[in-house]
């Protein structure tokens, strides 16, 4: 166990919805990391947030936004859902704001777009 | 596309083998980190290298970082079932600012 929660497990949702993921980090860590895990596409960073603030850009799309809170907790939208967002989308934590530390990822949350 | 490419994309070792993983940067690496993912989980820290040359061991695996560090290797002796699933590069190319790729894993069934 990673000390990283993230909600919910699975989702299957339609094309053209909305969804929320959301990641609670390891107690003390302050930086929030999501990646999206599909077959084709390996594992891609999307962003980063340190301490309420975005820190760092992957390859996220324009219909995918995210934000940390001030208990640290993150969340990732993702919007106007689309068959080829269906992947594994995991978050991870670090203590700090480089990408020098150790990330500690969570289990990750399913997401099925028919 | 990726910017971090690793070969092979799938090794299939028989139990007491040794395992090799490349990972290659067309670019320099400010560092490298290796992490393992079990089928069905998530990935796992295992290691983070950072000066040119670098080698460190844990038990059966030897983890090197090129002299150029642009590119980085895996080394695991006598492969155990316990070592099954894939193993990622992830880096920071000094060009890119704050972009971290993971690279495009090497799956590993060991056959007992």
């Amino acid at each position: 166990d990673s000390g990283v929660t993230q909600t919910p497990k699975h989702l299957i949702t339609a094309t053209g919805q909305r969804v929320t993921l959301r990641c609670s980090p390891r107690s003390g860590d302050l930086s929030v990391y999501w990646y999206q895990q599909s077959l084709d596409q390996g594992l891609q960073f999307l962003i980063q947030y340190y301490n309420g603030e975005e820190r760092a850009k992957g390859n996220i799309l324009e219909r995918f936004s995210a934000q940390q809170f001030p208990d640290l907790h993150s969340e990732l939208n993702l919007s106007s859902l689309e068959l080829g967002d269906s992947a594994l989308y995991f978050c991870a934590s670090s203590p700090s704001a480089g990408f020098t530390d150790t990330q500690y990822f969570g289990p990750g949350t399913r997401l099925t777009v028919l | 596309g990726q910017q971090v490419m690793q070969i092979p994309q799938y090794q299939h070792v028989q139990e007491g083998e040794d395992f090799t993983t490349y990972c290659n940067s067309s670019t320099t690496l400010s560092n490298i980190q290796w992490y393992k993912q079990r089928p069905g989980g998530h990935p796992v820290f295992l290691i983070q290298l950072v000066k040119s040359g670098e080698v460190k061991k844990q038990k059966r695996l030897t983890f090197q970082f090129g002299e150029a560090k642009k590119n980085s290797s895996l080394h695991i002796t006598a492969t155990q079932t316990t070592d099954v699933g894939t193993y990622f590069c992830a880096a920071v190319q000094l060009n890119t600012g704050n972009q971290f790729y993971f690279g495009t894993g090497t799956s590993l069934t060991v056959i007992p």
